[in-house]
């Protein structure tokens, strides 16, 4: 069976760091490049993050660039996502999908999500 | 950054009844475009890739057309459980795009 599992999420100030953690199983990890979604409240969604299967190419929106840093743990089967300087705007629940190879079908399976509220 | 545009923002129809949705881009995406559900409380689940590709899974009741700019979302007749929020995506280009979403609710 096919599982992400995301982990890491909580309540942070603003300006302050969390790591999420995206656990692949099911499948062949390395078969497919990775990326996080993440959907504000009562919002749509919002593509943050791409990350190759190889880790050669490291893609961020705008909105994140110079803040965010993703990365993959092939061995462990995991993606990361270090969130820094971390805004109000930033609150959101953050999904981990995968992609077949470095550029097929996008999000054809999604994680549950983990909620990250940034708030003093 | 290609802009993702759905219509209508939200479509009060009855269990049965016949949906269709649009996506227009804002320059060509080929036809690397996705259709997205997403239900209250969870994650979304991928329906259609590339225009017209039913996903792993997905009925047969639903169906994708277009290619470059205008696309559409079909349920040829709506089932209790289709009741939810679509959104498309396309990954013809960086940044990856997804429109805003339409809602599906009951009449």
């Amino acid at each position: 069976e096919v599982q992400l599992v995301e982990s890491g999420g909580g309540l942070v100030q603003p300006g302050g760091s969390l790591r999420l953690t995206c656990e692949a199983s099911g499948f062949t990890f390395t078969s497919y490049s990775m990326t996080w979604v993440r959907q504000a409240p009562g919002k749509g969604l919002e593509w943050i993050s791409y990350v190759s299967i190889t880790s050669s190419m490291i893609y961020y929106a705008d909105s994140v660039k110079g803040r965010f840093t993703a990365s993959r743990d092939n061995a462990k089967n995991s993606l990361y996502l270090q969130m820094n300087s971390l805004r109000v705007e930033d609150t959101a629940i953050y999904y981990c999908a995968r992609r077949e190879g470095d550029s097929g079908v996008c999000f054809d399976f999604w994680g549950q999500g983990i909620l990250v509220t940034v708030s003093s | 950054e290609i802009v993702l545009t759905q219509s209508p923002a939200t479509l009060s129809l009855s269990p049965g009844e016949r949906a269709t949705f649009s996506c227009r881009a804002s320059q060509s995406v080929r036809n690397y475009l996705a259709w997205f559900q997403q239900r209250p409380g969870q994650a979304p689940r991928l329906l259609i890739y590339d225009a017209s590709n039913r996903a792993t899974g997905i009925p047969a009741r639903f169906s994708g057309s277009g290619s470059g700019t205008d696309f559409t979302l079909t349920i040829s007749s709506l089932e209790p459980e289709d009741f939810a929020v679509y959104y498309c995506q396309q990954r013809s280009a960086w940044p990856l795009t997804f429109g805003g979403g339409t809602k599906v609710e009951i009449k």
